[in-house]
């Protein structure tokens, strides 16, 4: 099992619309969860972390999680084209200072 | 301020050969990550340094190390290139230590190794 799961994708949706995009961890103990962005070609960028189990809003993003299911959520509202890139779920598993990142998922804002 | 500053940007090597990649992380930030990418996957943990010292390392073989300097700047060496060690190396800092909070990494442009 992965420690970090992702759908690659590439998810599509239209111009407007809420895309959502879902990762699962395996470690029960696991401290913070980051959502960071990547376009083609470029490094990671953070959009924002959360570490408390609920919702956390940043303008148009929404990261959720849910420590009892291992899951947690990035919601982008009113999606625009330029949101188009890969999104990585990354996780400080517990006791250590490293973070382990999933595969990422792609997504494709349609104009 | 500077970001996070990576070199070189590009370099290729040959099969056996060794390479030496260097990061200087965002002033103020004791904490430096190294990261491999490799196209279509998300970045790999290969080393965290905090403070000069070694706090966390991935599941590299032995041909991979590290250190950081006093001035918090660090270098990643790959020893005996193989193929697959063909990626782009993400260096990370951050201001990560006991009791910090959330660990959040700032990413430098990237060094991408070509190994023929």
């Amino acid at each position: 099992q992965k420690e970090v799961e992702q759908n690659s994708g590439p998810l599509s949706v239209p111009e407007g619309a809420i895309a959502s995009l879902n990762c699962t961890y395996s470690d029960r103990g696991s401290q913070s969860f980051f959502w960071y962005r990547q376009y083609s070609g470029k490094s990671p960028e953070l959009i924002m972390f959360i570490y408390s189990n609920g919702d956390k809003e940043d303008g148009r993003f929404t990261a959720q999680l849910n420590k009892a299911s291992q899951y947690v959520s990035l919601l982008i509202r009113d999606s625009q084209p330029s949101d188009s890139a890969t999104y990585l779920c990354a996780v400080n598993p517990r006791g250590g200072f490293k973070t382990i990142f999933g595969a990422g998922t792609r997504l494709f804002v349609k104009a | 301020d500077a970001g996070v500053t990576q070199s070189p940007t590009h370099l290729i090597k040959t099969r056996g050969q060794h390479v030496t990649l260097r990061c200087s992380p965002i002033s103020g930030h004791k904490s430096v990550s190294w990261y491999q990418q490799v196209l279509g996957q998300g970045p790999q943990f290969i080393f965290q340094y905090y403070e000069k010292e070694e706090r966390g390392r991935g599941n590299f073989p032995d041909r991979f190390s590290a250190r950081q300097f006093p001035n918090y700047s660090s270098e990643l060496n790959v020893n005996a290139l193989l193929l697959g060690d063909s990626a782009l190396y993400l260096c990370a800092s951050s201001t990560a230590g006991p009791n910090t909070g959330a660990n959040v990494l700032t990413f430098g442009a990237g060094s991408r190794l070509t190994v023929l």
